[in-house]
C-alpha cells in the first residue's frame, strides 16, 4: 500500500539553529500539505502545494519557515532559526487534485526546540 | 465562520458500548466532512466521510450522522473496542480543510 514517506521521525535541535524536514508524497498525488501539530490539538495547516505552487500559506510564519516543491514531488519544509515554541509534530499529507478532504497523512516529525 | 467545533475533549466508555463524538461548522460552503483516527506517534488516518447530500453513512461499526440544517454531525463507534482507543479528529473540507481540535477516546477493557 502507498504511504507517505516523512524524515527524519524525530529531530531535537537547540534554538536559533536550523532545522528541515523532507517529505515524500503518494505517487501521483498532485496535493501536498504540511501541517503542525501541538500535544493534544487538531492540525493545523502551515502551506498546501498544487503541484509545484503554493496555493495557501496563510498560516506560515514567513520571517522563520520556508517550503518548496521545486519538481513538484517531494517537498522541504525548514525552519531558520528554530524557537521554542515550534516544539510540536510537523505532519506532510497529500491527496489527489480533486480530494482535497481524502488526505493521506505520513508518520510525522517529532520536533523538540531545546 | 471558519471554525469546526468538537466535543467532548475527552471520553471513557465500556468495552461493548457506543462511542459518540459531536462536531459542529458554521460555514456552509463545506462539502466534505472526514473523521480521522489518530493513534499515538503516528500521523491521522481517514476513517470514514460524508458528503451533505445524505443524513447517514455506516462502514462497519462506524456510523457519520449528518444534519445540514442543524450544521451538526457526529460519528458512532458502535461496540467500541480497546482498539478503538485513539484520538478521533472531525474536519470540514471544502476550499480548504479545517480540523476540529480532537477527542481522546479510552475505551475501559
Amino acid at each position: 500500500e502507498a504511504e507517505v514517506a516523512q524524515s527524519p521521525r524525530y529531530k531535537i535541535t537547540e534554538k536559533s539553529q536550523a532545522v528541515a524536514f523532507w517529505c515524500d508524497p503518494i505517487s501521483g498525488h498532485a496535493t501536498l500539505y504540511w501541517y503542525r501539530q501541538i500535544l493534544g490539538q487538531g492540525p493545523e495547516l502551515l502551506v498546501q502545494f498544487q503541484d509545484e505552487s503554493v496555493v495557501d500559506d496563510s498560516q506560515l510564519p514567513k520571517d522563520r519557515f520556508s517550503a518548496e516543491r521545486l519538481k513538484g514531488v517531494d517537498s522541504t519544509l525548514k525552519i531558520q532559526p528554530a524557537e521554542l515554541g515550534d516544539s510540536a509534530m510537523y505532519l506532510c499529507a497529500s491527496s489527489t487534485r480533486q480530494g482535497l478532504g481524502e488526505q493521506y497523512f505520513g508518520p510525522g516529525t517529532r520536533l523538540t526546540v531545546t | 465562520q471558519q471554525q469546526v467545533k468538537q466535543s467532548p475533549q475527552s471520553l471513557i466508555v465500556q468495552k461493548g458500548g457506543i462511542s459518540i463524538i459531536n462536531c459542529a461548522y458554521e460555514n456552509t460552503a463545506f462539502d466534505y466532512f472526514p473523521w480521522y483516527q489518530q493513534f499515538p506517534g503516528k500521523g491521522p488516518a481517514l476513517l470514514i466521510a460524508i458528503r451533505p447530500d445524505v443524513s447517514e453513512k455506516k462502514e462497519g461499526r462506524f456510523t457519520i450522522s449528518f444534519n445540514k440544517s442543524a450544521k451538526q454531525f457526529s460519528l458512532h463507534i458502535m461496540d467500541s473496542q480497546p482498539g478503538d482507543s485513539a484520538t478521533y479528529f472531525c474536519a470540514a473540507s471544502g476550499d480548504k480543510i479545517i480540523f476540529g481540535k480532537g477527542t481522546r477516546l479510552h475505551i475501559l477493557p
